[in-house]
């Protein structure tokens, strides 16, 4: 079945560091991608998302491109700030995975002052 | 205004009760799926429903009903509760099944003791 794999963590970063988070999908058809970030004690809120090759999602400074030739999505932000700690997760959803996201294990990361 | 809402917010039971989460969205979305989210974070998909119609249900044991009395809402009822259904369950609606973002609840924080 589909699935994603996201880099493990925790990621702990300085304030205004760049910020990569790496993500890959397995899928079958053509999924639409999503980065969702969960906040202490909240649920999750969609951060970007990509409908097809070469999209790129963009949100409060963090974005990524579906790369269908490398099957990934990378998160990045130019420069993180002590707000931007949370949990990340890359998901997938449409193609093989209707009616369903398939996440990823999540990446915690911590922006230190 | 709340988009997804789930009831209550905190769960604290005993084993062997019977207990029920409820979930409405005012999004007019068709399809709205329950989530449950481990002690290291990782979400897992348990139901999912399209128009009130069962689609997917992910080896969830029996002790599990959702139910769907209208497109808005789907509860979640949970017979028998054991030590290992601790957990946080999040409620979520999309729009359609195929690829668009899911809007997600703040979740349900049940423990078992």
């Amino acid at each position: 079945g589909d699935s994603v794999t996201q880099m493990e963590g925790p990621v702990t970063l300085s304030e205004e560091a760049f910020l990569t988070i790496n993500c890959t999908y397995t899928a079958t058809g053509y999924p639409s991608l999503f980065w969702y970030v969960q906040y202490p004690g909240e649920g999750l809120q969609l951060l970007l998302k990509a409908t097809k090759a070469d999209d790129k999602g963009s949100n409060k400074g963090f974005e990524a491109t579906y790369r269908k030739e490398t099957t990934s999505f990378h998160l990045e932000k130019g420069s993180v700030q002590v707000s931007d700690s949370a949990v990340y997760f890359c998901a997938l959803s449409g193609g093989g995975s209707n009616y369903k996201l398939t996440f990823g294990k999540g990446t915690l990361l911590t922006v230190n002052p | 205004d709340t988009a997804v809402s789930q009831t209550p917010k905190y769960l604290v039971t005993q084993m062997g009760n019977d207990k029920s989460i409820k979930c409405e969205q005012n999004l007019g979305h068709d399809t709205m799926y329950w989530y449950k989210q481990d002690s290291k974070k990782f979400l897992k998909i348990m139901f999912s429903y399209n128009n009130k119609e069962l689609i997917i249900n992910e080896t969830v044991p029996n002790r599990f009903s959702p139910k769907s009395p209208d497109k808005a809402h789907l509860n979640l009822h949970i017979n028998s509760l054991e030590l290992g259904d601790s957990a946080v369950y999040f409620c979520a609606s999309s729009q359609d099944s195929y690829g668009t973002e899911a809007f997600f609840g703040q979740g349900t924080r049940l423990t078992v003791v």
